[in-house]
């Protein structure tokens, strides 16, 4: 079992529909992470929170939309998927790099979504 | 983006050999990190090594770090069936968390 939970565990949307991906830790991180992994690809980072304020975008499209409600909780909204965007999104949390250096990232298990 | 790549791509080994991957980076770093991830599941933190670290243990893995070569390795000594899975080393190279992973190493142990 891991630390980091994240629901559900798979996705299956259309173009035209809004979801939302849910990530949840209670190890008392300030620091939480988006991932994007395509099969057989390591992960690509998306966001970046920081005291639940983002603090980077990797030039993600607009049709992901992250929110950090508290300190415990990570949500990214999806709207208006294209097909390219099926992939495993992994959340993952640490200790704020920029006050803890040299600390690991815990990762959940992912939400393997999939675009009709 | 990925900082560097891994070598091999994939590995096949029979229970009780040993496994060594290796990882290169470009830039300078403050540490090198190994995940592994099981397949359908996320990332598993092996072991963290420093910049200014040359060599660390934890339980059968071992870990290298060259920083005048901008090289990294991975040892699995008497590798399970268990220890199949894809590994990823990561460099992290600012204070902002953002790891840079390398392309990965698929391992299979067979029995």
């Amino acid at each position: 079992d891991t630390e980091v939970t994240q629901t559900p565990k798979h996705l299956v949307m259309g173009m035209t529909n809004k979801k939302s991906l849910k990530c949840e830790q209670h190890m008392g991180h300030r620091a939480m992470y988006w991932y994007k992994q395509k099969a057989k690809k390591p992960p690509e980072l998306m966001f970046v929170y920081s005291y639940e304020k983002l603090s980077i975008n990797e030039s993600v499209p607009s049709r992901f939309s992250p929110e950090c409600p508290n300190s415990s909780l990570l949500n990214l909204h999806l709207h208006a998927l294209q097909p390219e965007d099926s992939a495993l999104y992994l959340c993952a949390s640490s200790q704020v790099p920029s006050e803890n250096s040299n600390q690991p990232q815990h990762f959940g298990d992912g939400t393997r979504l999939s675009i009709l | 983006s990925q900082q560097g790549e891994e070598d091999p791509q994939a590995l096949s080994i029979q229970e009780g050999e040993n496994a060594t991957m290796n990882c290169s980076y470009k830039t300078s770093i403050n540490n090198l990190q190994w995940y592994r991830q099981n397949s359908g599941r996320g990332l598993v933190h092996l072991i963290l090594i420093r910049s200014n670290e040359r060599e660390k243990h934890s339980g059968r893995l071992r870990v290298t770090l060259d920083t005048s070569k901008k090289s990294s390795s991975l040892l699995i000594t008497a590798s399970r069936a268990a220890d199949t899975a894809s590994y990823f080393c990561a460099t992290d190279d600012d204070s902002w968390g953002k790891l840079q992973f390398g392309a990965g190493t698929q391992v299979v142990v067979t029995p």
